[in-house]
């Protein structure tokens, strides 16, 4: 199947600090979502994006499908940031969404 | 409106109980999903239902027996299951399937504990 590589697996910043958290695939993908997983659990949708750039407020998103992998940008980072943020993509044919192991995301005030 | 519902948020069974977990959606979408969350790992893929048939069983014991009688509704009966079995459900839905790649969205996730 299709591997996802997600990094850094951890990452702590100050209120304030940008980041830049990086997601690289192994195939072809028809597919790639960025999500953030509160404290509570619910994951929710950032970006829908298999091509192209991105941006919504303070997140924007890259992805270079040729090179197989994927940028997601948090400038200005507030500590409702903190969360886990996962990449997830699916190849072709409809297949199913094979998430990485997602990037740990702390941010103290 | 992009909201999946799940209920309930929370349950507690024992290895002997039966019960249900309900998930729905009124986007209009074809495709839903059954995911299992463990604590600090990925979503894995439980089964996928396409036009209310089951496409997709990603070989999942059968005290799980999931059931979708509408095309805004899937259901997950649960019976006999074991400690391990507890973690976070979540349940999604996409516009289609059929050889097409569609955004998927989750709902908020029921937690489960087996006692």
């Amino acid at each position: 199947g299709i591997q996802v590589e997600q990094s850094p697996p951890d990452l702590i910043l100050q209120e304030g600090a940008n980041s830049t958290l990086r997601c690289n695939f192994s195939d072809s993908v028809n597919n790639l979502q960025w999500f953030h997983q509160n404290p509570w659990g619910q994951l929710i949708n950032l970006f829908y994006i298999p091509s192209g750039t991105k941006q919504n407020g303070r997140l924007s998103a890259t992805t270079v499908a040729t090179e197989r992998y994927s940028l997601l940008y948090i400038s200005s980072s507030q500590t409702t940031d903190s969360g886990v943020y996962f990449c997830a993509v699916e190849r072709a044919s409809g297949s199913r969404l094979t998430f990485g192991e997602g990037t740990q995301l702390t941010v103290n005030p | 409106d992009t909201e999946v519902t799940q209920t309930p948020k929370h349950l507690v069974m024992g290895m002997t109980n039966k019960k249900s977990l309900k998930c729905e959606q009124h986007m209009g979408h074809r495709a839903m999903y059954w995911y299992k969350q463990k604590a600090k790992k990925p979503p894995e893929l439980m089964f996928v239902y396409s036009y209310e048939k089951l496409s997709i069983n990603e070989s999942v014991p059968s005290r799980f027996s999931p059931e979708c009688p509408n095309s805004s509704l899937l259901n997950l009966h649960l019976h006999a299951l074991q400690p391990e079995d507890s973690a976070l459900y979540l349940c999604a839905s996409s516009q289609g399937l059929l050889g097409t790649s569609y955004e998927q969205y989750f709902g908020p996730g029921t937690r489960l504990t087996v006692t």
